[in-house]
């Protein structure tokens, strides 16, 4: 199964900080990633797929780039709701698909 | 709107099994791959597998191969996931998740089901 790897596990910002969540996969999968925000209690929301595409009714302060093998989750401006954690999945055509192990956002 | 309901919370005994439903209103049942994805308590979310309900055909990670069945009935629009000889470490949320239609990412999920494994 391909591997996919999320730094930092855990992130500490401020309301207004732009935050970086990289998410790197163990072989190419093109730009089949999707990123999801999980807050407690809840199922995970889908923010980002293709790689870059912004799911309908997500913020453009979330933006996603990359492809192959090394891709980034970035919120421009941090806002009080965006204190989550977040994970990339690859869904690799031909591949099980897999998620990365999380990055929590908390209040610095 | 696409909607997915699944069924409610579990106990089992380690070496049982359970089977847990997720019923799809909205949208074309079976056109789009239906994913289960767990996650225990504290810890990340885990892909088990997926069903594309047209092709009646599944697929599985290979942690779960063997121990973990998945099926569809197309003439109800519920996906159900079945996981055999539960130990303890099976305590988790489960969850049904759709893919989107435009894209194979999953944008519809279900509310969770807790299953807990315990003696």
């Amino acid at each position: 199964d391909i591997q996919m790897t999320q730094s930092p596990s855990t992130l500490s910002a401020s309301v207004g900080d732009r935050v970086t969540i990289t998410c790197r996969a163990s072989q190419s999968i093109s730009n089949w990633l999707a990123w999801y925000q999980q807050k407690p209690g809840k199922a995970p929301k889908l923010l980002i797929y293709e790689a870059s595409s912004l799911e309908s009714g997500v913020p453009s302060r979330f933006s996603g780039s990359g492809s192959g093998t090394e891709f980034t989750l970035t919120i421009s401006s941090l806002q009080p709701d965006d204190f989550a954690t977040y994970y990339c999945q690859q869904y690799h055509l031909y591949s099980p698909w897999t998620f990365g192990q999380g990055t929590k956002v908390e209040i610095k | 709107q696409v909607q997915l309901v699944q069924s409610g919370a579990e106990v089992r005994k380690p070496g049982s099994s359970v089977k847990v439903s997720c019923k799809a209103s909205g949208g074309t049942f079976s056109s789009y791959t239906i994913s289960w994805v767990r996650q225990a308590p504290g810890q990340g979310l885990e892909w088990m597998g997926r069903i594309v309900p047209i092709l009646d055909i599944a697929d599985y990670a290979q942690k779960f191969q063997g121990r973990v069945t998945i099926t569809a009935d197309k003439s109800t629009s519920t996906a159900y996931m079945e996981l055999s000889s539960l130990r303890s470490e099976d305590t988790a949320v489960y969850y049904c998740a759709r893919v989107s239609g435009y894209s194979n990412a999953s944008g519809y999920w279900g509310q969770g089901t807790l299953v807990t494994v315990s003696s």
